[in-house]
């Protein structure tokens, strides 16, 4: 199975900030990677699909990139509605793999 | 609007069986594979199982391959996970969810979880 690894595994971040996370796989997936945030108590929403395409109705202020191993999920300016937790998974390969996700805090 | 709603999942003893279905509305539903994934309390996201458009082919996880069996009615918009043989650690919210290609070839293909439903939780404890 390909692991995912994500980075870091929890950070705090003030509303505004710029907001980075990665995501690593243990071999190369191309673009075959998605993101998605989840709200305590609630399903997890699909943000970005193929490592850098924004899913229909998600904010512009998310966005991926990356191919090959590496990859990010960048959130331009932090809002209070975007503080959750982040997964990636890879879609290379079944069987489908996430990270062990990203909670971002308010500082 | 796409919607899938869960249900079936409650407490059961190890070594039970629970039956969860997933009613999807607002899509062709035939066009397309549709997938389980779960959460652990606390835990992250591991998928589970899916089967393909016309229910000609199901995928498992290791983990619970042999004791859980994944069918679907397209009749009745409706998809199912038959769980046999509950563990203490099958204990997790269980999301059904669609998948944007009617199969899951072996080829490295742009496959994702969208939308989800809300989540049904599966305690396995005596």
């Amino acid at each position: 199975d390909i692991q995912m690894t994500q980075s870091p595994s929890s950070l705090s971040a003030s509303v505004g900030d710029r907001v980075t996370i990665t995501c690593r796989a243990s071999q190369s997936i191309a673009k075959f990677l998605n993101w998605y945030q989840q709200k305590p108590g609630k399903a997890p929403r699909l943000l970005i699909y193929a490592a850098s395409n924004l899913q229909s109705g998600v904010p512009s202020k998310f966005s991926g990139s990356g191919s090959g191993t590496d990859f990010t999920l960048t959130i331009s300016s932090l809002q209070p509605e975007d503080f959750a937790t982040y997964y990636c998974q890879q879609s290379y390969n079944t069987p489908p793999t996430f990270g062990q996700g990203t909670k971002v805090e308010i500082k | 609007e796409l919607q899938l709603l869960e249900s079936g999942g409650g407490l059961v003893q190890p070594g039970g069986s629970l039956r969860l279905s997933c009613a999807a509305s607002g899509l062709t539903f035939s066009s397309y594979a549709m997938s389980w994934v779960r959460q652990a309390p606390g835990k992250g996201l591991e998928w589970v199982s899916c089967i393909s458009n016309r229910g000609d082919r199901t995928y498992y996880a290791d983990s619970v391959k042999g004791r859980f069996t994944i069918s679907r009615d397209n009749s009745k918009n409706t998809f199912f996970l038959q769980m046999n043989s509950l563990r203490a650690e099958d204990t997790a919210v269980y999301y059904c969810a669609k998948n944007p290609l009617p199969l899951i070839p072996a080829a490295p293909v742009y496959n994702w979880f969208d939308p989800w439903g809300q989540g049904t939780l599966v305690t396995v404890s005596s």
